[in-house]
């Protein structure tokens, strides 16, 4: 596609409840990124793909944070057992490779209640 | 481990004035880059600019150049002739270019509003 697209735009939960969060880089970027941005601050990096596989997991703040690419282009951001304080923006970004800019998505807004 | 800082939490500005933004860094990776990105009230972050930590020029992209001053680790954004569209919180960011645990991803500065009045 033309950028980068992410689905929901918008993400409401319940305490406890599983949740999947799309990303759909432009077509041949190899490079994909997972972000979260809370309310007021900078985005915090959470995961790197270089192709299929998770290059840099460093950010993932704990084990209930899981990210697949499997065939090099969607990824999903899965985060089980939602907590108040995961609620946040998650930004999605793609770039040909690590030493090119990254195009944002518009992000999912997530508000676990 | 890198770190960026943005010591203004919000600027204004008149429209056609020029206005700076402040980015200080810290890093002990060789090579780097530095970006700004603009994120307008929709959230989209939009890229701006980039300077290279060996490039010999200060990089410029339309109204918007990059005072890049590497002894003092600082990165600041100009932009000149400020418009209204130009309102948005702007973030500066750092990735590290030769390895280490910083490569390939960006570490981002709190951002500073920016308010262009009429």
């Amino acid at each position: 596609g033309a950028g980068v697209s992410q689905t929901p735009s918008n993400k409401v939960t319940e305490k406890g409840k599983y949740v999947e969060l799309r990303c759909d880089p432009i077509s041949g970027h190899t490079a994909l990124y997972w972000y979260r941005q809370s309310l007021g601050q900078g985005p915090e990096f959470l995961i790197y793909f270089q192709g299929t596989g998770a290059a840099d997991d460093s950010g993932l703040p704990n084990d209930r944070f899981f990210a697949v690419r499997p065939e090099g282009s969607v990824s999903t951001l899965k985060i089980q057992r939602t907590e108040r304080g995961d609620s946040a923006v998650y930004l999605c970004a793609s770039s040909r490779d690590r030493f090119e800019g990254y195009t944002f998505g518009s992000g999912t807004r997530l508000t676990v209640v | 481990a890198q770190k960026i800082t943005q010591t203004q939490p919000g600027m204004f500005v008149q429209e056609k004035e020029a206005v700076t933004l402040d980015c200080t860094y810290d890093t002990s990776d060789p090579s780097y880059g530095l970006f700004w990105y603009k994120q307008p009230s929709s959230g989209e972050m939009i890229f701006l600019i980039y300077q290279g930590s060996y490039d010999q020029q200060n990089a410029t992209e339309g109204r918007y150049s990059l005072n890049f001053q590497k002894a003092r680790k600082s990165a600041n954004l100009v932009i000149s002739a400020s418009q209204l569209g130009d309102s948005a919180m702007y973030f500066c960011a750092m990735r590290g270019n030769a390895g280490g645990t910083s490569y390939g991803k960006l570490t981002f500065g709190q951002g500073t509003i920016l308010t262009v009045h009429p």
